[in-house]
């Protein structure tokens, strides 16, 4: 089945560091990959997504490129801030199978100034 | 434009007591999606509702849980007889489901549940 794994964290950073967060995923077909932000106390917020091989997704200054080859979702940042400090989500849906997410148990970051 | 609302944000309830959280959707979004999250886990998803139908509810409990989602009114998501193992935060999410591509899912701030 459908599956989703991620780096576990939690992450500690400093301010301007760079950041990455590995995501790989299982999927039968061909899925939309999406990573969404979780700041405390929320819920979850799109944060960029990409729906085919080679695609790159962005947002705020964060990039995730969609690798079939190596089925992976990698997101990174080149300088993060503490206002990034979160818990990420890695998600694929295939819309063939009811649109139904599966997501990745999520990696908290923490940006220290 | 409203985003995803839930309410409550927080529900507290004793054993055997019932829990209903409720969801209303994007304005537009016909296409209706519950996730539980327990401490320290990604989201699991529970069930996946159109207006009057389950479309899916593989992720649903077979027991004490329900959903619902009629023609007018927010979705319901009712929890009978909560045991503690209950106490999670359970989110909402919507989207308008266009042709059989992933859509986006928008979420709501999602109802933490404490059972006692």
């Amino acid at each position: 089945g459908d599956s989703v794994t991620q780096m576990e964290g939690p992450v500690t950073l400093s301010e301007e560091a760079f950041l990455t967060i590995n995501c790989t995923y299982t999927a039968t077909g061909y899925p939309s990959l999406f990573w969404y932000v979780q700041y405390p106390g929320e819920g979850l917020q799109l944060l960029l997504k990409a729906t085919k091989a080679d695609d790159k997704g962005s947002n705020k200054g964060f990039e995730a490129t969609y690798r079939k080859e190596t089925t992976s979702f990698h997101l990174e940042k080149g300088s993060v801030q503490v206002s990034d400090s979160a818990v990420y989500f890695c998600a694929l849906s295939e819309g063939v199978t009811g649109n139904q997410f599966y997501f990745g148990t999520g990696t908290s970051l923490t940006v220290i100034p | 434009n409203a985003g995803v609302m839930q309410n409550p944000r927080h529900l507290v309830r004793r054993r055997g007591q019932e829990a209903r959280l409720r969801c209303s959707p994007v304005k537009g979004h016909s296409h209706v999606y519950w996730y539980r999250q327990l401490p320290e886990e990604g989201l699991k998803f529970m069930v996946y509702l159109q207006k009057e139908n389950i479309i899916d509810e593989s992720g649903m409990p077979k027991e004490r849980f329900s959903a619902e989602f009629p023609k007018e009114g927010p979705s319901i998501l009712r929890i009978q007889q909560v045991v503690r193992g209950d106490s999670a935060a359970y989110f909402c999410a919507s989207s308008p489901r266009r042709g059989k591509q992933p859509d986006t899912q928008y979420f709501g701030p999602g109802t933490r549940l404490t059972v006692l």
